[in-house]
This record gives C-alpha cells, structure tokens and sequence, in this order.
C-alpha cells in the first residue's frame, strides 16, 4: 500500500531563517506531488505541484519554493521566511490524472 | 465559475443526529471527493465519486454525485463524537485537471 511521509511535524522559525521541509511517497512510481498551505479554520491552497522529477508548477506567487530531487521526494523551501508563512503545510500525492489526492500529516509552521 | 460552494460551514449536532452537508458549483465537476480532517491532521479520504448519480456508502456516511454534475452531499447518519472534524469537498472541474476545494463544514457532536 502506498504511504505518504511529511517532516517535521510542528516547526518554529524566526522571521528571515530559512525552511525546508521534506515530504515522501512509498508504494508507488512516478506520482504527481503537490504542497497546500492552510490557514487556520480555512480551505485549502494549492501552493506547489509536481508531475515529474525536477518538474514544478507554481500556483500562487510567494516566498516559497518547491522542489522534486527524486521520483516519490518533494521539498518545501524558503531562503527568508516572513510572518505571513506560518500555517499549517499539507503534501499530497495522486496518480497521474490527479484524483483523489492523498495527504500526509502536516506540518505546523509558525513564524515568531 | 470553478470553485466550490460548501454549507453549512458549520454544524453543532447532539450524539445520535443525522447530519447532511453539501457542495455546489457553477460548474460541471468530473469527479466529486470527501475528505475528514482530524484536528493537526491531514485531511482523509472518505469517499470518490466518479459518476452522475452515483450513490455510495462508507459505513455511515453516504454521498452522492449530482445529476448535473454540479453538486454533492454527504450525509452522516447517527452521528457520534469521534466524526467531530472538518468535512472538505472537492473535485477537478470539468476540462481541467487542478482540483478544488469547498472551504469546509466544520462539525461539533455533543455527547
């Protein structure tokens, strides 16, 4: 079966350090990978999504960047993170095609 | 156009309800999708739907897919504490391939 790993699950950074986070896929090849943002108590947000290594697609403009290093890898990236960063980041997969997408766990990010 | 109108946003039910919450677009949706997210948690998959019409069941939920393909709903019979969380709809719209997600129905369950 096909499992999804995201780290850390909490994070606290200061404003102006940088952020990687690191998100994983076992039991399946070459899947698409996305990255949401959530506010709290809100929807969410495409940020990032993958179709292939080393191949992203940016959905909003921001401080964030994404990248795919490896098939079933996807980073989350910052060199200076801003207080308006913080929130609650969600990787996902699907397969090709695109639904359903499967989440991780999270990361809680805040921004001090 | 695309995005996804869900109601209630919130709901706050005695132990044992029936609970029933909805998702509408202006647009024609290919695939409708339900997701539970626990609290600092991911959402989950509850349920898929791939067709107009199609009515299915995962043990106490139940959802449908619109006949015009412009709507969904799921319902939760004989609610209990642990379906506490936040219902997400969410689908590809048709002639596009990103998915979309209503803002969520937020449920409290009272013992």
């Amino acid at each position: 079966s096909q499992t999804i790993h995201q780290w850390p699950a909490t994070l606290v950074q200061p404003v102006g350090s940088p952020l990687s986070l690191e998100c994983t896929v076992e039991g399946t090849s070459n899947p698409n990978l996305y990255w949401y943002r959530q506010a709290a108590g809100r929807g969410l947000q495409l940020l990032f999504y993958s179709v292939g290594i080393g191949q992203i697609s940016s959905e909003v403009p921001q401080n964030l960047s994404a990248s795919r290093p490896q098939d079933r890898q996807f980073i989350l990236s910052s060199k200076k993170l801003l207080l308006s960063d913080s929130g609650f980041y969600l990787c996902a997969w699907s397969r090709q095609g695109r639904t359903p997408q499967h989440f991780g766990d999270g990361t809680r990010l805040s921004i001090l | 156009g695309q995005q996804l109108n869900q109601s209630p946003q919130s709901m706050f039910i005695q132990e044992g309800e029936d609970v029933s919450m909805n998702c509408t677009s202006s647009s024609i949706f290919n695939t409708w999708l339900w997701y539970k997210q626990d609290p600092g948690e991911g959402p989950v998959l509850l349920i898929a739907l791939y067709k107009a019409g199609e009515l299915t069941s995962n043990g106490r939920l139940t959802a449908q897919f619109g006949i015009t393909r412009k709507d969904s709903f799921l319902n939760i019979s004989a609610s209990i504490p642990s379906d506490v969380g936040i219902y997400f709809c969410a689908g590809p719209p048709q002639n596009n391939n990103d998915m979309r997600f209503g803002a969520g129905t937020r449920l409290t369950v009272k013992p």
